[in-house]
């Protein structure tokens, strides 16, 4: 069982629709962080949170450290934020979850 | 400016082989990082070096070797290439251990 799973696998949604991913991990944390990779391959950080809640433009992270448990939302989404989100934990080392493909339809 | 640099973007070469893939990273920052994904685009940390140092080091294989000339530079070295090897590496660095990191476009490894 990986240390970090994400929800779902895969995601399809239309422009404009709220979107949720979801990130759960089972090890002890100093830090969360969440990352998107492009169709291209490129790896971009967006957050890194260790506790409460972060907002970036239509991005918006949250972690509950009780729980275990991070979610990513992305506001009116856009084709362009269609692409690859990865939730990464750093404790005792670095775990990655198997990602979650998102495209947004026009 | 590019950020972070990898050379080359592409490495298609025979098992058995040596091969080197450089990173460059122009932002100042005192760690860099290895990393593997492989054809399931699963990501895992191969190395991290902070300061010249190695302060991380997962189970992989001593084929692979990482070398810092300087704070600037993080050289993935690998002998005796395998099949397996096949995957692309990607480069990054951040300013203090895992930090949010800046990463470089990746090198496409396919061993033949």
């Amino acid at each position: 069982k990986n240390e970090v799973e994400q929800s779902p696998q895969n995601l399809t949604a239309q422009e404009g629709e709220f979107i949720t991913i979801n990130c759960s991990y089972s090890v002890g944390i100093s830090a969360l962080h969440w990352l998107q990779q492009h169709p291209g391959g490129g790896i971009v950080s967006l957050f890194m949170l260790s506790s409460g809640k972060k907002k970036h433009g239509r991005l918006i992270a949250t972690i509950n450290i009780q729980e275990k448990h991070s979610s990513l939302h992305i506001t009116a989404s856009h084709p362009r934020d269609s692409a690859v989100y990865i939730c990464a934990v750093t404790g005792n080392q670095f775990y990655f979850g198997t990602g979650t493909s998102l495209t947004v339809i026009p | 400016d590019t950020a972070v640099s990898q050379t080359p973007k592409y490495l298609v070469t025979q098992m058995g082989n040596d091969k080197s893939i450089k990173c460059e990273q122009n932002l100042g920052h005192d760690t860099m990082y290895w990393y593997k994904q492989d054809s399931k685009k699963f990501l895992k940390i191969m190395f991290s070096y902070n300061n010249k140092e190695l302060i991380i080091n997962e189970t992989v294989p001593n084929r692979f070797s990482p070398k810092s000339p300087d704070k600037a530079h993080l050289n993935l070295h690998i002998n005796s290439l395998e099949l397996g090897d096949s995957a692309v590496y990607f480069c990054a660095s951040s300013q203090g251990s895992w930090q949010p990191q800046h990463f470089g476009d990746g090198t496409r490894l396919s061993i033949l």
